[in-house]
């Protein structure tokens, strides 16, 4: 029973337009919402972060929005670079105490063109 | 600095065979954690260390067994492999909250 859903598993942008990449999740009671990016034979880097008592956390060119009503997270990304290319995971916390796991989606790949 | 650190980066088994991946983290956090990825599933949690000489089960444990042998080391075996668990193996700890640090990453595979 899958929890969080990237539903595209792949996005294709010209630079310097937006990226949307979005996710879904099933239940109400998460305390954060992540999107870590990952480059080829690398692990997960942090990217941004949002608290289930926001709607919308910004940072730079990064801006994560949450519909709690619909159970919907998104990343914008403005504008889109080619360095922005990798795999984009969402990811959620039931709370921030020790040892809280990490679910993930199942990841978008952006690709970034000329 | 060098965060958290995986070995073997690259490992090809037989069937049956066994062997231990490696994960070494020295930025003093209690947690870690074992994700494997693979294609269209993303990265499902095998095990998970809240702190030392505590381990649990996590999503996908089947097959595995891990250490947390002290606070910075946490292995996970595979003590006869299949071709089922080829995969990519991640490893990450974390403070409280939600500061996860991954390693590089071992790509295994099992024929």
């Amino acid at each position: 029973d899958q929890q969080v859903k990237q539903n595209s598993p792949s996005l294709s942008v010209q630079e310097g337009r937006i990226s949307i990449l979005n996710c879904d999740y099933t239940n109400s009671m998460f305390d954060y919402f992540l999107w870590y990016k990952k480059y080829p034979a690398e692990g997960p880097t942090f990217l941004i972060s949002i608290s289930s008592i926001k709607d919308k956390n910004e940072d730079g060119r990064f801006t994560v929005f949450l519909n709690k009503s619909a159970k919907h997270l998104s990343l914008h990304i403005v504008p889109s670079q080619p360095g922005d290319s990798a795999v984009y995971f969402c990811a959620v916390l039931p709370d921030t105490g020790t040892a809280s796991k990490l679910t993930f989606g199942t990841g978008t790949r952006l690709q970034v063109t000329l | 600095n060098a965060g958290v650190t995986q070995t073997p980066k690259f490992q090809v088994l037989k069937t049956g065979q066994s062997m231990t991946l490696q994960c070494a983290q020295d930025m003093n956090h209690n947690s870690m954690y074992w994700y494997r990825q693979d294609p269209g599933m993303g990265l499902r949690l095998i095990y998970y260390s809240a702190s030392e000489g505590t381990t649990d089960k996590g999503e996908v444990p089947n097959g595995y067994n891990v250490s947390r042998l002290n606070k910075r080391e946490f292995s996970l075996r595979l003590e006869s492999a299949a071709p089922s668990q080829t995969s990519v193996y991640f490893c990450a700890s974390s403070s409280i909250g939600y500061g996860y640090t991954f390693g590089s990453g071992t790509r295994l595979t099992v024929v």
